[in-house]
């Protein structure tokens, strides 16, 4: 298996609901990271897991909470968004050490109304 | 913090013709990799090149890495409609690894016949 699941595909949800994303991968990496990507702009870093612990933030606000369970799975909880929240949301993984390549997923579309 | 600069922000090219995307970073090139992106989906890994001088080809598509330039390219031969995308260069953001990637703002390639 050499891909990287996420679920769900579309998401549209109100500004006072609790929603999460799920990613997942059975490559065996031990980094995994969330992405946020606003239309016609660049993926920017929100988290980094590495061995299932927390390694860097990139002053994302609290409204978003990601979650590493165990080393295959990567949940981002999201609540109380705002529309400006809206975006495509990348979740990818990679074996940790420099040079040993990102798998990225397709993606959540997040609609917030 | 490391920025890439990517030229052209877009590119028209008839189908069949060459064509080069250039991607230039304000500091030291650790890892450079290229990713290619349908509108609102996941990103594709192309190609990753670490040392000064490399080239690797897949296909039609060659790119290289100038690291004294701190630049890479990445060119592509008889274009083809399936070329057609955004193409992404993303940089290691530090030397450890497991640190994720900075991407350039892309370049929106379309494929003319």
């Amino acid at each position: 298996d050499t891909e990287v699941t996420q679920t769900p595909k579309h998401l549209v949800m109100g500004m006072t609901n609790k929603k999460s994303l799920k990613c997942e991968q059975h490559m065996g990496h031990r980094a995994m990271y969330w992405y946020k990507q606003k239309a016609k702009k660049p993926p920017e870093l929100m988290f980094v897991y590495s061995y299932e612990k927390l390694s860097i933030n990139e002053s994302v606000p609290s409204r978003f909470s990601p979650e590493c369970p165990n080393s295959s799975l990567l949940n981002l909880h999201l609540h109380a968004l705002q529309p400006e929240d809206s975006a495509l949301y990348l979740c990818a993984s990679s074996p940790t050490g420099r040079g040993r390549g990102y798998t990225f997923g397709s993606g959540t579309r997040l609609t917030v109304v | 913090s490391q920025e890439l600069e990517q030229s052209p922000q877009s590119l028209i090219v008839q189908e069949g013709k060459n064509l080069t995307i250039n991607c230039t970073s304000s500091k030291t090139l650790y890892g450079l990799y290229w990713y290619k992106q349908k509108y609102g989906e996941g990103l594709i890994f192309l190609m990753m090149l670490q040392k000064g001088g490399e080239e690797k080809s897949h296909e039609k598509i060659t790119a290289k890495l100038d690291e004294k330039k701190q630049q890479s390219s990445l060119h592509i031969t008889a274009s083809q409609p399936s070329h057609a995308g955004i193409y992404l260069c993303g940089a290691e953001r530090k030397g450890g690894g497991a640190d994720g990637l900075t991407f350039g703002k892309g370049t929106h390639l379309i494929i003319q016949p």
